[in-house]
């Protein structure tokens, strides 16, 4: 099994530049989560979305942020316009379905650095 | 609401030394524990999770972790610290009204040879 995978790993922009990140859940997962960890707040939720479809989006930050899952197997995390407070690592992560118990695959992150 | 506070953002052990974090919850209804584990430059993997039943719970690498509803508490310990065991460690709740993962700020753990 591959695990989650994501890219870019890292990315460094100027702001107001757009940022796309992008997100391969493990196959079979129904769930898919997107965190972002910065030293400051720790790790937050972002968006949740189950079988595709976004169930939970008040952790978003601002309308700079949006998030879509196109299919079972891809997500992406978009930033238009980026600021430099915008700096942090993104996490995607999936599980095998929405239940609380369910232990969540992190991938390894996007360091993201705007400038 | 759901809230984990994790006592100390940094701890240092020796090698060999027993390891202990301490993690603290705030739950409405019956929580759902997990503590996470991050080495550098790596996404976060679980070390083991409390859900329903047997209040000690063991999990990878040798650590465990007791649930004590009286304390509100959920501490990871393991007998005896390795250098490998050198990472962040994150404490998270949920129940079973919220899917969601609330975590807590995490604890850098040092091992000194």
């Amino acid at each position: 099994d591959a695990g989650v995978i994501q890219s870019p790993r890292h990315e460094v922009t100027e702001m107001g530049q757009e940022v796309t990140l992008r997100c391969k859940p493990i196959s079979g997962h129904n769930s898919l989560f997107w965190y972002r960890q910065t030293m400051m707040r720790g790790l937050e939720l972002l968006i949740y979305f189950n079988n595709n479809v976004p169930i939970d989006d008040s952790g978003m930050p601002e309308d700079r942020f949006s998030a879509k899952m196109p299919n079972a197997s891809f997500s992406t995390l978009k930033i238009q316009p980026s600021e430099p407070r915008d700096s942090a690592v993104y996490f995607c992560a999936s599980g095998r379905d929405s239940n609380p118990t369910d232990t969540q695959y992190f991938g390894p992150g996007t360091r993201l650095t705007v400038l | 609401a759901q809230s984990v506070t994790q006592l100390g953002s940094h701890v240092s052990v020796s090698e060999g030394a027993l390891v202990l974090l301490r993690c603290n919850y705030s739950s409405s209804v019956p929580p759902y524990l997990f503590w996470y584990v991050q080495y550098p430059n790596q996404g976060l993997q679980l070390l083991l999770k409390y859900t329903t039943g047997a209040t000690l719970v063991k999990g990878i690498n040798g650590f465990e972790a007791e649930f004590k509803k009286s304390e509100t508490s959920f501490h990871l310990t393991k007998p005896s610290a390795h250098m490998s065991d050198a990472a962040e460690y994150f404490c998270a709740v949920s129940d079973s009204s919220n899917y969601k993962l609330t975590f807590g700020k995490g604890t850098l753990l040092t091992v000194n040879p």
